[in-house]
């Protein structure tokens, strides 16, 4: 079972959609989740970080954890051409080795 | 805004050569990683790196690969021996104050090892 599995996608919507993107764990040591966005051939970009369940808003861009499940999901409101990349889902542990989904490609299309 | 910088941006090298990849993070970060993304699949961890020591690795960083912090300012991946898996994006990363802070990802070097 991999530590972290994210849907794979690819995700296409048309601009203005609320795009849902969802991951999950395994292990209970995971304790900072994090969201990145990756154009291609460039490195991750981070979007979102938290470390409790719940909710974080940051403009468009809402990231949900629930560690009682092992499942966390980001939020895109209002959806833009712009916001076409691969994101990636991550966590932590206190050792700091980051593990990464494997990725789902968003095209929104005007 | 201050970024992480790899150079080179691409590097083509023959199997069984050495290659170093060089990284600075950003200036005032504490710890430092190397990620690597082999084409068409997903981001891993290689190995961290805080006061001059590993403070993790990962299966992936076995003998071949080294690291090295020669300077105030540069961090560096050294893979002794290339082998033709090893060709891929190689990312560093910085954080400020521990491992579990956010971590700042460099633009990668592609390696290519033919």
């Amino acid at each position: 079972q991999k530590e972290v599995e994210q849907d794979p996608g690819p995700l296409s919507v048309p601009e203005g959609a609320i795009v849902s993107l969802n991951c999950t764990y395994s292990n209970s040591a995971f304790q900072y989740f994090m969201w990145y966005r990756q154009y291609s051939r460039k490195g991750p970009e981070l979007l979102m970080y938290t470390y409790s369940s719940g909710n974080k808003e940051d403009g468009r861009f809402t990231a949900q954890v629930d560690k009682s499940s092992k499942y966390i999901s980001l939020f895109i409101r209002d959806s833009q051409p712009s916001d076409s990349a691969t994101y990636l889902c991550a966590t932590n542990t206190n050792a700091g080795k980051s593990t990464f989904g494997d990725g789902t490609t968003l095209t929104v299309k005007p | 805004e201050p970024e992480v910088t790899q150079t080179p941006s691409h590097q083509v090298t023959q199997m069984g050569q050495e290659v170093i990849l060089r990284c600075v993070p950003i200036s005032n970060h504490l710890y430092f990683y190397w990620y690597r993304q082999i084409l068409g699949q997903k981001v891993e961890f290689l190995v961290s790196f805080y006061n001059n020591e590993i403070s993790e690795k990962s299966e992936i960083f076995d003998d071949q690969f080294s690291v090295e912090r020669p300077d105030g300012s540069n961090f560096t991946l050294k893979i002794r021996s290339t082998k033709l898996e090893d060709s891929a994006m190689y990312f560093c990363a910085s954080s400020e104050k521990g491992v579990s802070e956010t971590q700042y990802f460099g633009p990668g070097t592609r390696l290519l090892v033919l």
